[in-house]
């Protein structure tokens, strides 16, 4: 069946390094991919998504990209914030529509001052 | 984009008793989906409940344990039966909508079973 594996955490980094999170999926067709972001004591949020290969999704500074040849969607941060503290999520949905995502276990950041 | 509450926010139950959690949308959706999420860890598809017909369970889940209602296209409820420490876990109430293929998550009930 379809899965996600990241990399495992936690992430510890000083204020304004860069980050790297990988993520990796095995689905049949041409799926999905996503990154959400649930900060402390609050809910899951949409961070980005590309729905096609090599698309680009991006917000807030974080990008990822779609690359169909290493079934990867890495998540990267050119320079993260204290702000930025929070457990990332990626995930997959194979079949466009009504279907319910796929997730990863999830990356725990933490940014230091 | 949707806006989904669900309520209680979080409750602290006695094992053994059961808990309904209630999930609305602000606006009508197909279908809704409940997840579960353990303490440090990912969120597990419970069950897909789509309005007029039985909830489809995943592998693990079953309906005694996890009854689902869906009443009309806007609400849902999850009850968790015959409580264990086990079942003490975050529940998110998630729907569809939107631009294609987003999925929005409500805030979640913080279950703890003594």
């Amino acid at each position: 069946g379809d899965s996600v594996t990241q990399m495992e955490g936690p992430v510890t980094l000083s204020e304004e390094a860069f980050l790297t999170i990988n993520c990796t999926y095995t689905a049949t067709g041409y799926p999905s991919l996503f990154w959400y972001v649930q900060y402390p004591g609050e809910g899951l949020q949409l961070l980005l998504k590309a729905t096609k290969a090599d698309d680009k999704g991006s917000n807030k500074g974080f990008e990822a990209t779609y690359r169909k040849e290493t079934t990867s969607f890495h998540l990267e941060k050119g320079s993260v914030q204290v702000s930025d503290s929070a457990v990332y999520f990626c995930a997959l949905r194979s079949v466009s529509g009504n279907t319910p995502l796929v997730f990863g276990k999830g990356t725990r950041l933490s940014v230091i001052a | 984009s949707a806006v989904i509450s669900q309520k209680p926010s979080r409750d602290i139950c006695q094992r053994g008793t059961s808990l309904t959690i209630q999930c609305q949308v602000d606006s009508q959706v197909t279908m809704m989906f409940w997840y579960r999420q353990q303490p440090g860890q990912s969120l597990t598809l419970i069950a897909t409940a789509n309005q007029g017909s039985e909830a489809t369970y995943e592998s693990g889940f079953v309906i005694d344990k996890f009854p689902i209602s869906r009443p009309n296209l806007t609400f849902s409820t999850l009850t968790v039966s015959n409580m264990s420490p086990e079942d003490s876990s975050i529940y998110l109430c998630s729907v569809t909508g939107g631009a294609r293929d987003t999925q929005y998550f409500g805030p979640g009930t913080r279950l703890t079973v003594l």
